[in-house]
């Protein structure tokens, strides 16, 4: 059974501060990596992907991958209000000639206070 | 660009009913799969979509069943509804020859199946 863990918080932390999100995968052989943001009663919107070790920037975000950890994490600098969210990481794994499905976490709640 | 569109938006139904839930893939996208989310949970796969075919499957009843069209357009068919089906019903996009090991998914905004 493949399994992403991610701890459900919810983790607080005030304005300009940052904030660090962190997930694992039981597949081994899992290959794509990916940071989803839902807020509370929408879909969930990609914001990150990563492939590679080591770590991929994007404005304020900041993934991170270690594969032989099998973790991975998710960065939130200068943190505002308007990130308090659930963030949802998912993993693929390598499927050959299909795309393969998301294998999601159940998600971590942030809230950032003013 | 337009993206997921899926439509309901909400469907209220009672159990033993049957439901159809449509989606829309992203502009330049031909893949589509189709996830389940119960309340604080994270999505569960159902199936997926390309060339007109369900091409991989999650651990979901035979009650749950697909179709794609040339359009690349999908709907996911719920039979026999029980309790335990009211979730957020979400289709993701994504473009099959992407190069690997990408194939990004992009939902649309849900279907919001309640319980009368």
């Amino acid at each position: 059974q493949k399994e992403v863990e991610q701890n459900s918080g919810p983790l607080s932390v005030p304005e300009g501060a940052i904030a660090s999100l962190n997930c694992t995968y039981s597949d081994r052989g899992s290959q794509s990596f990916f940071w989803y943001r839902q807020y509370s009663g929408k879909s969930p919107e990609l914001i990150m992907s990563i492939y590679s070790n080591g770590d991929k920037e994007d404005g304020r975000f900041t993934a991170q991958l270690n594969k032989a950890s099998q973790y991975v994490s998710l960065l939130i600098r200068d943190s505002q209000p308007s990130d308090s969210a659930t963030y949802l990481c998912a993993v693929r794994g390598d499927y050959g000639g299909s795309q393969g499905n998301l294998i999601f976490g159940k998600g971590t709640k942030l809230s950032v206070k003013p | 660009d337009a993206g997921v569109t899926q439509s309901p938006t909400h469907l209220i139904k009672t159990r033993g009913q049957q439901v159809t839930l449509r989606c829309s893939p992203k502009s330049g996208h031909d893949t589509v799969s189709w996830y389940q989310q119960a309340l604080g949970q994270g999505p569960q796969f159902i199936f997926q979509y390309y060339e007109e075919e369900e091409r991989q499957r999650g651990n979901f009843p035979d009650r749950f069943s697909g179709h794609q069209y040339p359009n690349y357009s999908s709907e996911l068919n719920v039979n026999a509804l029980l309790l335990g089906d009211s979730a957020l019903y979400l289709c993701a996009s994504s473009y099959r020859l992407a190069v690997k090991p990408t194939y990004e998914q992009y939902f649309g905004p849900g279907t919001r199946l309640t319980d009368t």
